[in-house]
């Protein structure tokens, strides 16, 4: 079955170093969302790209999160630095926007931030 | 987006059907009606979605009202394996604006089957 990938699936960082989680979307989707889900605020959408340019990122904070996709098989979302509080499970997702097409999501990576 | 509205917590007994209610009173004509699930430590998985007509897969049925301001999940035969958190979500798809295609989910309804 065709599946969202997302590595790496488990991260431990210590305060103030880059971190960069890597999402390759399922091949032919054209649109990857990324999403940050934690316990208190649930599941967020944090960036939306549609044929790898971004349509909306105003759910990321600016100032340490950056997200891009180098190419159709790769999106990646870096943070710089990391804080303790970005500590959560990121989940990347992506699908067809055309008609009514179904969003599907990987298993997210799992990064704490010690 | 329109917003949507669950019970936070439903049970259900195994071999039971699970009837999970969503309300989106403020629904457009273009949005459709999508539900997830999430298991414990997992990615939210795809179940059904649907515009007007009452939908069926091999997962579950949705059931929307003629208005469209409601629908409901009905999982036919539960099982201790559908336990999770269940997400309404309506997906605007109004082509052209920021909104187009995006998921924006709520709380959910935490289903618990239990034997």
């Amino acid at each position: 079955d065709a599946r969202v990938t997302q590595t790496p699936r488990h991260k431990v960082t210590e305060m103030g170093q880059e971190v960069t989680m890597r999402c390759q979307p399922i091949l032919g989707h054209n649109t990857v969302f990324w999403y940050r889900q934690t316990m208190m605020q649930g599941l967020e959408l944090l960036a939306y790209f549609r044929n790898r340019a971004p349509l909306d990122d105003s759910g990321m904070p600016k100032d340490r999160f950056s997200a891009e996709m180098p190419d159709a098989t790769l999106a990646t979302l870096k943070i710089q630095p990391s804080e303790p509080r970005d500590s959560a499970v990121y989940f990347c997702a992506s699908g067809l926007v055309s008609g009514n097409h179904t969003i599907y999501f990987g298993e997210g990576s799992w990064l704490t931030v010690v | 987006d329109a917003k949507t509205t669950q019970p936070p917590s439903m049970d259900c007994a195994e071999g039971r059907a699970a009837n999970l209610p969503c309300n989106h009173s403020t629904i457009s004509g273009n949005e459709y009606v999508y539900w997830y699930r999430q298991i414990h430590s997992q990615g939210p998985q795809y179940i059904i979605h649907g515009l007007k007509n009452n939908e069926t897969n091999e997962m579950a049925s949705l059931i929307i009202t003629e208005d469209r301001k409601s629908s409901t999940l009905i999982l036919p035969h539960a099982t201790l394996r559908d336990t999770a958190v269940y997400y309404c979500i309506v997906r605007g798809m109004n082509a052209g604006g920021t909104s187009y295609g995006k998921l924006t989910f709520g709380q959910g309804t935490i289903l618990t089957v239990h034997p």
